[in-house]
């Protein structure tokens, strides 16, 4: 599965667009980027993934660049309930285990 | 929503004696899992199974630890001879094993090796 690089921390301001970045330079034609969080020590929550179109649910958006080395999760109107680390992960094959590495702290402060 | 239920959600257990953490997956899934988290640390994958089976594991997934799927609703970790460093948030997750849908975790258990 491809390496991704997150930058360690981000501030965000209550009410403001969070913009969380991804790189995925390696990533494959049949890799999905999934985002997942973990707010304090609570089971990692899923957030949303992609293929290769952008994406959007209830909790965010995803732009994936048309090369797909990089994408950005977008949470449009942060809260302080929204502080937590993101996690970007490539993932190629289904069932396959997703490794998590050290991720975004996103910090939301009124 | 289905949630995948881990129990206890906070065991504390002596150095030397076997724990099991149980936990029960999303009913149509297939693929199940085992993380750890150490405290401060980032989640560790342990292992996975699939079929009855152990399709995955990691370096840390050593032969102190077993994973059993003993009915068709159950799936535990068994710890046999705990020891300090075990003490961490233990997570189970489960999968379709379908790309394009996320792994759902539960909220955990927390093991203290005294």
């Amino acid at each position: 599965d491809a390496k991704t690089t997150q930058p360690p921390s981000m501030d965000c301001a209550e009410g403001r667009a969070a913009n969380l970045p991804c790189n995925h330079s390696t990533i494959s034609g049949n890799e999905y980027v999934y985002w997942y969080r973990q707010i304090h020590s609570q089971g990692p929550q899923y957030i949303i993934h992609g293929l290769k179109n952008n994406e959007t649910n209830e909790m965010a958006s995803l732009i994936i660049t048309e090369d797909r080395k990089s994408s950005t999760l977008i949470l449009p109107h942060a809260t302080l309930r929204d502080t937590a680390v993101y996690y970007c992960i490539v993932i190629h094959q289904a069932g396959t285990a997703l490794i998590f590495g050290k991720g975004t702290t996103l910090s939301v402060s009124s | 929503e289905p949630e995948v239920t881990q129990t206890p959600s906070h065991q504390v257990t002596q150095m030397g004696q076997e724990v099991i953490l149980r936990c029960v997956p999303i009913s149509n899934h297939l693929y199940f899992y085992w993380y750890r988290q150490i405290l401060g640390q980032k989640v560790e994958f342990l292992v996975s199974f699939y079929n009855n089976e152990i399709s995955e594991k990691s370096e840390i997934f050593d032969d102190q630890f077993s994973v059993e799927r003993p009915d068709g609703s159950n799936f535990t970790l068994k710890i046999r001879s705990t020891k300090l460093e075990d003490s961490a948030m233990y997570f189970c997750a489960s999968s379709s094993g379908t790309l394009g849908y996320g792994y759902t975790f539960g909220s955990g258990t927390r093991l203290t090796v005294v």
